[in-house]
Formats: structure tokens, C-alpha cells, sequence
């Protein structure tokens, strides 16, 4: 089956400071990555999808300045939290999805972030 | 605009017995893909089941199946013979073929199988 994962599985910074997340398609290549965020007890909100080698397309009310997307090749994209403040504390998930793989979107593990 | 509503945020059901979790939805789009999620405490998305629109049959997967009525928008997901291990919350999502192919997810629906 196909495989994706993400690293760190879950990261504890301080308030003011960059988290960088990695989504990694390991045995296919994922030419659209999607990025979602959850909260406690929500359901899982699309922050941004990235296409390989162009740049990300972000939900409305998602700040592309806070939440750097990066996906530089067919089996890596980086989430790239940037001046960390304690409401950016959530879950990411990353999901990927293979041009010959048809629909299915193949889900990581998950980020869990805390900012303190 | 595409839409997922799981009216249920949570759901009892004995061991063994078969249970059936809401979903209805929304979209313009002439085709789409639903879908279903496991998600257990770990926090992993755990794929169960697929439905195209266009599929003539109900989708199976095992003791998994999908209710799928096409004029009523909704796509409910049956489980049969629960086990205590399906205790976990369960997504509905959907796929539009316009607007990037993005995935939406309704609410979940939180099950508890008791013993």
C-alpha cells in the first residue's frame, strides 16, 4: 500500500519561534499534497493544497505568511509554522495523492504541535 | 459550495450489534468520490470505504458498507457485528472533481461500542 509520513510525530517550541513539518510519500509520488489542521474534538480543516514545483493554494482565513508551504519534489512537502503563537497549537495532518493512483488521498500520521 | 453535515456527535452500540452513522451532503459538482474515515485515539486517518457517484452499487468493504442515496444526498456508513475496537470517531468526507480535487470533512461522529 501506499505510505506517507510525517516528522516530526510531535514537537513542543516556544511562542515566537518556526516549526517545519515534513510529509513524505515513501513509495509513490505524490504530485498534490494537502495540508489540514485539527483542534480538540473538530473535524479536520484543509489548509492548503501544494502541487509540485508550483506554489500552494490556501483556504480562505489561512495567512500564507504565518503557514509556509513548500513542495519541492514529488515525494516531499514541508508545513512551515512561522512565529508560533500558543492558538497555532493544533494536530496537522498531511494526506497525499498520486497522479496514477486514481482518487484515493493517502493520509500521515499526523503532527501534533504545542506552543508553550 | 460543497458541504458535509454528520448530525450525530455521538453514537452508542452494543458489541455485535450492526450501527449506522449519518451523512448527508452538498455539491454542484456532476461528479464526486465519498468517503469514509476511521479515526482512533492515535489520531491516524484510517481509509474504510469508497463511493463514487456514479457507482451503480453500494460500496462494501468486509463489515463495512455504505448507504448511498443519490437523490437524498446522503451517504450513510453502516458497520455490522461492532467490535470494540471500531470505538473511535468516524468522518464522512467528499470529493468534487472541480476545485482542486480538495477533500472536505463534516464533523465526525464519535462511536462507543460497549461490551
Amino acid at each position: 500500500g501506499a505510505v506517507v509520513s510525517q516528522h516530526p510525530s510531535w514537537v513542543i517550541c516556544k511562542s515566537g519561534t518556526s516549526v517545519k513539518i515534513e510529509c513524505r510519500s515513501l513509495d509513490f509520488q505524490a504530485t498534490t499534497m494537502f495540508w489540514y489542521r485539527q483542534f480538540p474534538k473538530q473535524s479536520l480543516m484543509l489548509m492548503a493544497t501544494s502541487n509540485e514545483g508550483s506554489k500552494a493554494t490556501y483556504e480562505q482565513g489561512v495567512e500564507k505568511d504565518k503557514f509556509l508551504i513548500n513542495h519541492a519534489s514529488l515525494t516531499l512537502s514541508t508545513l512551515t509554522v512561522t512565529s508560533a503563537h500558543p492558538e497555532d497549537s493544533s494536530f496537522y495532518i498531511c494526506s497525499a495523492k498520486s497522479g496514477s493512483r486514481g482518487d484515493e488521498q493517502f493520509f500521515g500520521p499526523g503532527t501534533r504541535l504545542t506552543v508553550l | 459550495a460543497q458541504k458535509i453535515t454528520q448530525t450525530q456527535p455521538g453514537m452508542f452500540v452494543q458489541e455485535k450489534e450492526a450501527v449506522t452513522l449519518d451523512c448527508t451532503y452538498d455539491t454542484s459538482d456532476p461528479s464526486y468520490g465519498l468517503f469514509w474515515y476511521k479515526q482512533p485515539s492515535s489520531g491516524e486517518m484510517i481509509f474504510l470505504i469508497y463511493q463514487g457517484s456514479y457507482d451503480q452499487q453500494n460500496a462494501t468493504e468486509g463489515r463495512y458498507s455504505l448507504n448511498f442515496q443519490k437523490a437524498r444526498k446522503s451517504a450513510n456508513l453502516v458497520i455490522s457485528a461492532s467490535q470494540l475496537g471500531d470505538s473511535a470517531m468516524y468522518f464522512c468526507a467528499m470529493r468534487g472533481n472541480t476545485g482542486g480535487f480538495k477533500t472536505i470533512f463534516g464533523a465526525g461522529t464519535r462511536l462507543f461500542v460497549k461490551a
